[in-house]
């Protein structure tokens, strides 16, 4: 069962911040997010582990809530190129050890 | 490294032909996934490779996809009598794993092959 993301899409003028949330039913070891292009593939952001540990990619930064089943990710400060649509990928715990499963994605448009 | 690479790009085929993709993962890397995309939609897991064993199937490949990992270097995904359904962006992705601890490997995915059943 995938995990689900919200919002579904949000605008943002350059310099504002947004937060997008990734819920999973079931219990979680891993949360891997990705940001995409149209037309590109997906290009890694982070990883976080079970311990909800917060890890950082430039301005973006993201948390992991082990007793929600619940990442956030955080873009701080956006910029143009933070522009795209962004997928939370999610090992769980009685998966496979490679098995990700991806949400629908969030759409983010960053207008100048 | 020099990134996965998938070919083709774009693949255009009638209904009922055979099609076959080819995904060459990042050097001396020995994990390697299939993922179907379709519009709005993230990558949804097909199968993934440990060097050449196939170690987990989804339920979404049907018989008529088969993939293989000769030689645990580049794969490829084949599907026969393609139907429009089939239509979708097909992801490939790659890792190298120390064999620790579970789906902690960094995934990096490759262009995809855009399939167009007509």
């Amino acid at each position: 069962q995938q995990p689900v993301q919200s919002p579904q899409a949000v605008i943002l003028r350059e310099g504002e911040d947004a937060v997008i949330n990734c819920s999973s039913s079931k219990a979680l070891y891993s949360v891997h997010w990705y940001r995409q292009k149209h037309g590109e593939a997906p290009v890694f952001l982070m990883i976080l582990l079970k311990g909800g540990e917060q890890k950082g990619h430039e301005k973006i930064s993201a948390s992991f809530n082990e007793k929600k089943q619940q990442s956030s990710l955080y873009l701080t400060a956006s910029q143009l190129s933070y522009s795209g649509t962004y997928f939370c990928g999610t090992g769980v715990l009685i998966d496979s050890w490679g098995k990700l499963q991806f949400g629908a994605g969030t759409q983010v448009v960053v207008t100048p | 490294d020099t990134g996965v690479s998938q070919n083709p790009r774009h693949k255009i085929t009638k209904r009922g032909q055979n099609v076959t993709f080819r995904c060459d993962p990042i050097s001396e890397h020995n994990r390697l996934y299939w993922y179907r995309q379709t519009l709005g939609q993230g990558p949804e897991f097909l199968t993934y490779f440990q060097n050449e064993a196939q170690l987990e199937k989804s339920r979404l490949l049907s018989d008529r996809f088969s993939a293989e990992r000769p030689k645990g270097s580049f794969s490829t995904l084949e599907i026969q009598r393609t139907e429009q359904g089939d239509s979708a962006m097909y992801l490939c992705a790659s890792s190298r794993t120390s064999g620790g601890a579970r789906n902690t490997d960094t995934q990096y995915f490759g262009p995809g092959t855009r399939l167009t059943v007509l």
